[in-house]
């Protein structure tokens, strides 16, 4: 089936400095990917909607300054936490549709990054 | 965005039938209903998606009411390793780019 890999899988960084996070379809072009953030024991919050050769489509109340995507081929997208707090401290899942597959295809994830920022 | 209710959290024995409901009464007409589950500390995993009529897999029924406003996966033998957390989501396509907004979800235990 489908794989998204996520990278890397887990991160520890000081408060002010910068992370990217990386995911990539391995079997199939993405054309649209989406970030998650996940809190403990909370559900998955939609941050963003990454379009291939354009600009992500944020959420309300996600500051697309400080979580920068970037989708410039098929296969990747990136998202950098940039000046990481405390607060910025989550899970981070990314998600892409095989479009290949139809408009309604199932969204096929990551493993997740699970960021610390101290 | 069309919503999803879930019951926080349910119990099953091993082996039994779990019946997971989802009610979604504000669905529009071009709505999927998607299932995901996901494991702690691992990113959703697909289960089972449908529009209008009844959908079998390898992994779960799901049962679509008539009327659309309420679904229900079933696990027809659950086992140890369907512990998880069951999201029903609604594919948003009148927003156009199809995005999934997962609700709450339902925990489910399942007991030896």
């Amino acid at each position: 089936g489908a794989v998204v890999s996520q990278h890397p899988s887990w991160v520890i960084c000081k408060s002010g400095t910068s992370v990217k996070i990386e995911c990539r379809s391995l079997d199939f072009q993405a054309t649209t990917m989406f970030w998650y953030r996940q809190f403990p024991k909370q559900s998955l919050m939609l941050m963003a909607t990454s379009n291939e050769g354009s600009k992500a489509t944020y959420e309300q109340g996600v500051e697309k300054d400080k979580f920068l995507i970037n989708h410039a081929s098929l296969t990747l997208s990136t998202l950098t936490v940039t000046s990481a707090h405390p607060e910025d401290s989550s899970f981070y899942i990314c998600s892409a549709p095989d479009r290949g597959r139809g408009d309604n295809s199932p969204l096929h994830f990551g493993n997740g990054t699970r960021l610390t920022v101290t | 965005d069309a919503k999803t209710t879930q019951p926080n959290s349910m119990e099953s024995n091993e082996e039994e039938p779990v019946h997971l409901p989802c009610n979604h009464s504000t669905i529009s007409g071009t709505d999927y209903i998607h299932w995901y589950r996901q494991l702690p500390s691992q990113g959703p995993e697909y289960v089972i998606h449908g529009l209008t009529s009844n959908v079998n897999n390898r992994m779960a029924s799901l049962a679509i009411a008539e009327d659309r406003k309420s679904s229900t996966l079933i696990l027809h033998r659950a086992t140890l390793r369907d512990a998880a957390v069951y999201y029903c989501i609604l594919r948003d396509a009148a927003s156009g780019t199809y995005k999934y907004i997962f609700g709450t979800g339902t925990r489910l235990k399942v007991l030896a």
